[in-house]
């Protein structure tokens, strides 16, 4: 199985700041990469998808890069509505493994 | 637009069976792999079984292996996830996503305890 490695765990931030998180996983996934972003008590909503494509309806200060371990994503511009959790997820094979999650709170 | 409805959670006590749905709309269902994932209190998310387009194909993470049943009917535009032999460590939120995750419906509770 494919384990998925996130950091930091937790982060503090002031809206307007950029905030960088990071993955990586076990061995190459290509871009087989996805990022979710869940707020308490909803479901995941993905953000990114095949590693640094914007999923339709995301806002643009949401990006994300890297391929084959090591993966990041970005939010340029932190915005109130963003504290939240976010997990990287492997599509590259089955068992489909999630990171352990990086929580987003306010500083 | 793609929907994802779960039902099917409840409070169960533990050794006994519950039957998940989920009712898929607003895509062509016979065409994507869908997946259970689940998410206990407070921790992250795991994901709990796959199923081909076609119902050939099946996976399960090993936690489940004999215990739960992943099947669709496409004829519904429906996904079933059938759990026996519960145990208080099933207990989640679960989850059906499309394909690779991309898109997921909003979830059912699973409460396993006596």
């Amino acid at each position: 199985d494919i384990q998925m490695t996130q950091s930091p765990s937790s982060l503090s931030a002031s809206v307007g700041d950029r905030v960088i998180i990071t993955c990586r996983a076990s061995q190459s996934i290509s871009s087989n990469l996805n990022w979710h972003q869940q707020k308490p008590g909803k479901a995941p909503k993905v953000l990114i998808y095949a590693a640094s494509s914007l999923q339709s309806g995301v806002p643009s200060r949401f990006s994300g890069s890297g391929s084959g371990t090591d993966f990041t994503l970005t939010i340029s511009s932190l915005q109130p509505e963003d504290f939240a959790t976010y997990y990287c997820q492997q599509s590259y094979s089955t068992p489909l493994t999630f990171g352990p999650g990086t929580k987003v709170d306010i500083k | 637009e793609v929907q994802l409805v779960e039902s099917g959670g409840g409070l169960v006590q533990p050794g006994g069976s519950l039957r998940l749905s989920c009712a898929a709309s607003g895509f062509t269902f016979s065409n994507y792999w869908m997946n259970w994932v689940r998410q206990a209190p407070g921790k992250g998310l795991e994901w709990v079984a796959n199923i081909k387009q076609d119902g050939s194909d099946k996976y399960y993470v090993d936690s489940v292996k004999g215990r739960f049943t992943i099947s669709r009917d496409n004829a519904k535009n429906s996904l079933y996830l059938q759990m026996n032999s519960l145990r208080a460590e099933d207990t989640a939120v679960y989850y059906c996503a499309r394909g690779n995750c991309l898109y997921w419906g909003q979830g059912t509770l699973v409460t396993v305890s006596s």
